[in-house]
Order: C-alpha cells, then sequence, then structure tokens
C-alpha cells in the first residue's frame, strides 16, 4: 500500500494569514498520462469530509479560490492564501493511484489563534 | 446535485452483523464507482470498498474480507455488510461518490455512527 504522510499535524493560525500542509507519499503518484493522482479533503467539526483539490492541484465545485493544491511526484502542498474561521478542521491528504486501497494521510488539524 | 443518504442500525453487540443502505438521488447510478470509508472515534480515514453499477467490487486487502458491498440498481441503493462485528469496528461509516476518472470521492453522506459494545 502507498503510505502517505502529512505535516504538520496540527496547524494553528491567525485569520488572514497564510497556511501551508505538507503530504508525502511513499511511491510516486504522477501517471503516466501527467496526472498526479492525489486529493485533498477538510473534514470541518462534526461533518462529513468535503473533496478540495483533485488530481493534485484542480479545486473541486464551489471551493474558494484561496485554497490551492501543487506538488508531483511524491511532494504535495495544500496552500491557503488567507485562513477564515470557517476553515477550522481537519485536512487530509488521499493517493488514487495505485488502488486498492485508497490510502489517506493521518490528518491535519488546522485551528484558529 | 447527487446526494447520498445513508442509514442503519447504530448499536451493535459483539458477533453481530453490520448492515447499511446508501441511497443515491439527484444523478445516475451508473458510470460511478460508489465506496464505503470508515472513521474510528477521533481517528482517520479508512477505505473499505467499492462498487460500480454493474457490481463489481473491490476491497482493502488488509480488511480481510468480512466486509460485503452489494447494490439494487433498481433502488439506487448500495449495501455494506460487515459480519462477526468486534469493539474494533467502532466507528462512523461513510459512504461516498468516486469521482469519474479518479477525481476524488465527493459527495460523501451524513455518516453513520456504529458502536459496537456487549
Amino acid at each position: 500500500d502507498i503510505v502517505m504522510t502529512q505535516s504538520p499535524l496540527s496547524l494553528p493560525v491567525t485569520p488572514g494569514e497564510p497556511a501551508s500542509i505538507s503530504c508525502r507519499s511513499n511511491q510516486s503518484l504522477l501517471h503516466g498520462n501527467g496526472n498526479n493522482y492525489l486529493d485533498w479533503y477538510l473534514q470541518k467539526p462534526g461533518q462529513s469530509p468535503q473533496l478540495l483539490i483533485y488530481l493534485g492541484s484542480n479545486r473541486a465545485s464551489g471551493v474558494p479560490d484561496r485554497f490551492s493544491g501543487s506538488g508531483s511526484g511524491t511532494d504535495f502542498t495544500l496552500k491557503i492564501s488567507r485562513v477564515e474561521a470557517e476553515d477550522v478542521g481537519i485536512y487530509y491528504c488521499m493517493q488514487d493511484l495505485q488502488i486498492p486501497p485508497y490510502t489517506f494521510g493521518q490528518g491535519t488539524k488546522l485551528e484558529i489563534k | 446535485q447527487v446526494q447520498l443518504q445513508q442509514w442503519g442500525a447504530g448499536l451493535l453487540k459483539p458477533s453481530e452483523t453490520l448492515s447499511l443502505t446508501c441511497a443515491v438521488s439527484g444523478g445516475s447510478f451508473s458510470g460511478s464507482y460508489w465506496s464505503w470509508i470508515r472513521q474510528p472515534p477521533g481517528k482517520g480515514l479508512e477505505w473499505i470498498g467499492e462498487i460500480n453499477h454493474s457490481g463489481s467490487t473491490n476491497y482493502n486487502p488488509s480488511l480481510k474480507s468480512r466486509f460485503t458491498i452489494s447494490l439494487d440498481t433498481s433502488k439506487n441503493q448500495f449495501y455494506l455488510k460487515l459480519t462477526s462485528v468486534t469493539a474494533a469496528d467502532t466507528a462512523i461509516y461513510y459512504c461516498a461518490r468516486n469521482g469519474p476518472g479518479r477525481t476524488g470521492f465527493g459527495p460523501w453522506g451524513q455518516g453513520t455512527l456504529v458502536t459496537v459494545s456487549s
């Protein structure tokens, strides 16, 4: 199975400031078609996870443009340009290249300072 | 747009069978894979398995063969069954749609907390 490792695991951020989460895989997620099979999810408190980013850098429908995904191969980053109070929750990366199984990172808990 | 509504028994005794249903509305059942994912209390996400409209399934090899995913296309519903539950199966269980071309899981059901306790 592909192992996904996120850092940091806890991220306190001041509103209006940027935030960045790293996700690393132990195998490349770059397919021969040029796509990186890496997604980002946000699980707000008490809610189901929601898709933020797919194929490494594509924002899902309705996701604010302050969220962006980048990276290739084994190193990926989720950036929030200006954190808002509603961005609080746990962020997960997930690989969907070598399946089964789909595998998730441990999660990064973003909180407001 | 596609919506998923799930339900099932929330409290089970050890050795009983877990049965969950996920109903799909607002979109076609075909053309997608449909997944079950679980989350133990306070922990991360674990993918259980998936099924497509033809009934083709894939499972997480690490979870062995206790899980069964099935579907009823006439009802636009798919199901999760887990036999011989133990306390380790206590978790929130989610259903979700796999995006076409592996474009992520979305939308998700609201989740069902399943507690296994004697």
